[in-house]
Parts: C-alpha cells; sequence; structure tokens
C-alpha cells in the first residue's frame, strides 16, 4: 500500500466509448503525473500537474485529457481510442522539494481497448 | 538527465546478496540515482536514492562510487518475493518533476 489509490483496476473499452481512470493520493503531496506502460516498453511519461500547473508530453494524443481538480485528485479522461492504447496506465504523486523528491505509485490501470 | 546502463537480467540465490549494477558515467554534481522497482504487473515502488554518500534503509543499500560514475544496489538477503525489474535512474532535483525510466534490471531470485 503506497498511498495512491487507481480505480479502476482493470478497463475494456470500445474505439467509441468514453471512460475516465481516477487516482487519489493520500500523502500530502503536491505534484501528480500519468504514465503509460505499453507491453515490454518502458514508463512512457504522459502529464505531470505540479502545484496545480499542468506539465504536458507534446507526444500525448489528444484523445487522452488530463484532469486535475485538487492536489489529491487526478483524472484521466479517455475517449475514441484505438487498439494501441491498450496499456497499463500508472498514476504516481511526489513532494516537490529541495534534495530529491521519490515518487510513489499507484497499482495502475490495466486498459484494454477493442 | 544522464543516461544509465544496467544489466538486462540476474540471477540470485534465494538468501544471498542480490548486487545490481549501474553505470552513469555522464552524471553530472546535482544528479541524484535513484532506484525504484517493479513487481510483474504492478505500479514501481521506489527504494532508495542517494547522492553522494553510501544510503542504507530498511529495504536496501546503495554503494555510489567516490567518481559518481556507477553505482550498485544491494538486496542483503534476497527473498523470491524480490524478483522484479529494477531501475536505476539519475535526474537532477530541479528538472520538473520527470523520470526516465529505462528498461532496468530484470532480477530473478531462484530458490
Amino acid at each position: 500500500e503506497t498511498g495512491v489509490t487507481q480505480t479502476p483496476r482493470h478497463l475494456v473499452m470500445g474505439m467509441t466509448n468514453k471512460k475516465s481512470l481516477k487516482c487519489e493520493q493520500h500523502l500530502g503531496h503536491n505534484a501528480m503525473y500519468w504514465y503509460k506502460q505499453s507491453a515490454k516498453k518502458p514508463l512512457e511519461l504522459m502529464f505531470v500537474y505540479s502545484l496545480e500547473e499542468r506539465v504536458e508530453n507534446n507526444s500525448v494524443p489528444s484523445r487522452f485529457s488530463p484532469e486535475c481538480p485538487n492536489s489529491s485528485h487526478l483524472f484521466l479522461h479517455l475517449h475514441t481510442l484505438q487498439p494501441e492504447d491498450s496499456a497499463l496506465y500508472l498514476c504516481a504523486s511526489s513532494q516537490r522539494r529541495t534534495g530529491g523528491h521519490e515518487q510513489y505509485f499507484g497499482p495502475g490501470t490495466r486498459l484494454t481497448v477493442t | 538527465d544522464a543516461k544509465t546502463t544496467q544489466p538486462p537480467s540476474m540471477d540470485c540465490a534465494e538468501g544471498r546478496a542480490a548486487n545490481l549494477p549501474c553505470n552513469h558515467s555522464t552524471i553530472s554534481g546535482n544528479e541524484y540515482v535513484y532506484w525504484y522497482r517493479q513487481i510483474h504487473s504492478q505500479g514501481p515502488q521506489y527504494i532508495i536514492h542517494g547522492l553522494k554518500n553510501n544510503e542504507t534503509n530498511e529495504m536496501a543499500s546503495l554503494i555510489i562510487t567516490e567518481d559518481r560514475k556507477s553505482s550498485t544496489l544491494i538486496l542483503p538477503h534476497a527473498t523470491l518475493r524480490d524478483t522484479a525489474v529494477y531501475y536505476c535512474i539519475v535526474r537532477a532535483s530541479y528538472t520538473g518533476n520527470q523520470f526516465y525510466f529505462g528498461t532496468g534490471t530484470s532480477l530473478t531470485v531462484i530458490p
């Protein structure tokens, strides 16, 4: 138990569906992240919310839309996904501070796009 | 952030120490060394980090060479539950918040 929870843990959706992934951190951190991990590939950073400011990876398609209503909650809204978007989606949080800031990850949402 | 090089896989006998090496020859003075691990299909787990001194916590020890060009993560008494992919990451504390995960070392603990 890392203090970062994600729901749902598994999701199957069609290409025309709209769904949202939810992440909540109970650690009092001030930064949250979405990562994508495709099969046999390294983790890819998708979005960072730090002190309520969003930092994007420019290669993330617009069919992924993040939302961070407060420092404890992070959403990833999904619409018109492609089969290649099937992956493990991981949320993480950290506390920005001097001297390094380790990230704590949730268990992930296993997404399958059919 | 500096690039790291790790062996793709290693085996370790249960109960023995697991020593996982990492090369980071281009590391700069303000960059920390972090270690994470990922058990199959779970989120990565933070293990330890350090700047230039050796560090120890309840999970592992981190040994950083004097020139800081390489480091070793030591799991003192490996168990079957330590079977995972171990990532060595080097990053500066001020560069945004990104961690760049490579392909890591797949450690298999053998009974």
